[in-house]
């Protein structure tokens, strides 16, 4: 499979733990995008890495949570002091660029995090 | 910012019929709008695109429409079978590093 992958795909943890989350985006691919989605709601933009460089951040992203890229391939998503309300679907996506010439996002399946 | 947003949360059509699932959005200078489908516990995956310079692009069994004019795009599928049944989010590019703006989903449920 050349699609993204992700893991853990499930993690469940109590508040004040902290949690790492990887994202292996498709080799080719040199963006990579983090977002979050709640239940019933689509998912919400959290931060943007081309190559190594994390270029944009959404306002979401709390001083709690950190990303890295550090060799431009995998990307983590780190989130400290866990509370109640991260709880969700943290999913990554990478680009390359579609037939229309406009960079397509290809999704992972996400990690689904439970916080106690 | 943009908003973007869909008509009807759920949908339910029978097996063969056609489904067509709208979607709105606020920002005119937006330029390509993409339908992902998400099933019950993976991510979303990619299903059509169009840029605004397009009204209409077809794929397997999929055709989205756009209209520029009162800023809406649909998504149409033929024949909707069982696989069909999922959310279906559209969504808009916005800012610079092209991030996604998603809409809250129309639930498509489909019955034999």
């Amino acid at each position: 499979d050349t699609g993204v992958s992700q893991d853990p795909r499930h993690k469940i943890t109590k508040r004040g733990q902290n949690v790492t989350f990887r994202c292996d985006p498709i080799s080719e691919h040199n963006r990579l995008y983090w977002y979050r989605q709640t239940l019933g709601q689509g998912p919400e933009f959290l931060t943007y890495f081309q190559n190594e460089a994390q270029l944009e951040k959404s306002r979401l992203l709390s001083d709690r949570f950190s990303a890295e890229r550090p060799k431009g391939s995998f990307s983590t998503l780190e989130i400290q002091r866990t509370e109640q309300g991260d709880s969700a679907m943290y999913l990554c996506a990478s680009s390359t660029l579609g037939g229309l010439g406009q960079e397509t996002q290809y999704f992972g399946p996400g990690t689904r995090l439970l916080v106690l | 910012g943009e908003n973007v947003g869909l008509h009807l949360p759920t949908l339910s059509v029978q097996e063969g019929d056609n489904s067509i699932i709208n979607c709105a959005y606020s920002n005119s200078a937006s330029d390509y709008f993409i339908w992902y489908k998400q099933e019950s516990g993976k991510g979303p995956q990619f299903i059509i695109d169009i840029r605004s310079n397009m009204d209409k692009r077809q794929g397997q069994r999929v055709t989205v429409l756009l209209n520029k004019t009162v800023k809406h795009l649909s998504l149409q599928i033929a024949a909707t079978q069982p696989g069909d049944s999922a959310v279906y989010f559209c969504a808009v590019i916005s800012g610079g590093y092209n991030k996604l703006i998603f809409g809250a989903g129309t639930r498509l449920a489909v019955h034999p």
